[in-house]
């Protein structure tokens, strides 16, 4: 049971590029998160799922997509790479609505330049 | 509208010493709140949570945290700190569709021999 993964674990983009940030769980969760954090703001949320085919805006989705084909997977877009793009990147994922435990990733970290 | 304000970007205490991580909270609804870790170069780590059933709540590694309505206050502490509980600790409540949670700005925990 390895939880949630994440892939790539560092990245460097030029301004422009794009890039797919990939995640997965195992764990048969329906709800599933991407958050950014930068240094001294905590975690934003980008977008996040209730299930397979359901997807809806956090607080910070402007430059990014996603979508949500199987329970497993939710991989997170970055269009048109953007230095204010350089932070941190988690995905979570939670069995149920948030009142319960959610599970984070590892992480990536993303630079733009 | 929901949301957190942690008091003190940066806490540092002695080992040994009482651990007090404060956090505030401002909720329309009856809220859930959660206390996350953050190690170096890890994801979060739910420490323990309310959800409404008891006002004091007990968490992993021998912190606590009690929510107070009156103070709207949900503040987190350890009788006594040790070394490994340096991190980055956040506090955090769902938002008001019950969809997701909204973060702290985090408080850094230095523990010094």
């Amino acid at each position: 049971n390895a939880g949630v993964t994440q892939t790539p674990k560092f990245r460097i983009l030029k301004i422009g590029q794009s890039m797919t940030l990939q995640c997965t769980q195992d764990m048969n969760h329906n709800y599933m998160y991407w958050y950014r954090q930068d240094p001294g703001m905590g975690l934003k949320l980008i977008y996040y799922s209730v299930g397979a085919g359901i997807t809806d805006k956090g607080e910070v989705p402007n430059g990014y997509n996603v979508s949500r084909s199987t329970t497993e997977d939710f991989p997170l877009r970055l269009e048109l790479a953007a230095p204010s793009q350089t932070s941190v990147y988690f995905c979570a994922s939670s069995g149920h609505a948030p009142t319960y435990e959610q599970y984070f990733g590892p992480g990536t970290r993303l630079t733009v330049t | 509208a929901q949301s957190v304000t942690q008091l003190g970007s940066h806490v540092s205490v002695s080992e040994g010493a009482l651990v007090l991580l404060r956090c505030n909270y401002s909720s329309s609804v009856p809220p859930y709140l959660f206390w996350y870790v953050q190690y170096p170069n890890q994801g979060l780590q739910l420490l323990l949570k309310y959800t409404s059933a008891a006002t004091l709540v007990k968490g992993i590694n021998g912190f606590e945290a009690e929510f107070k309505k009156s103070e709207t206050s949900f503040h987190l502490t350890k009788p006594s700190a040790h070394m490994s509980d340096a991190a980055e600790y956040f506090c955090a409540v769902t938002n008001q569709a019950g969809t997701a949670l909204i973060f702290g700005k985090g408080t850094t925990l230095s523990v010094s021999s």
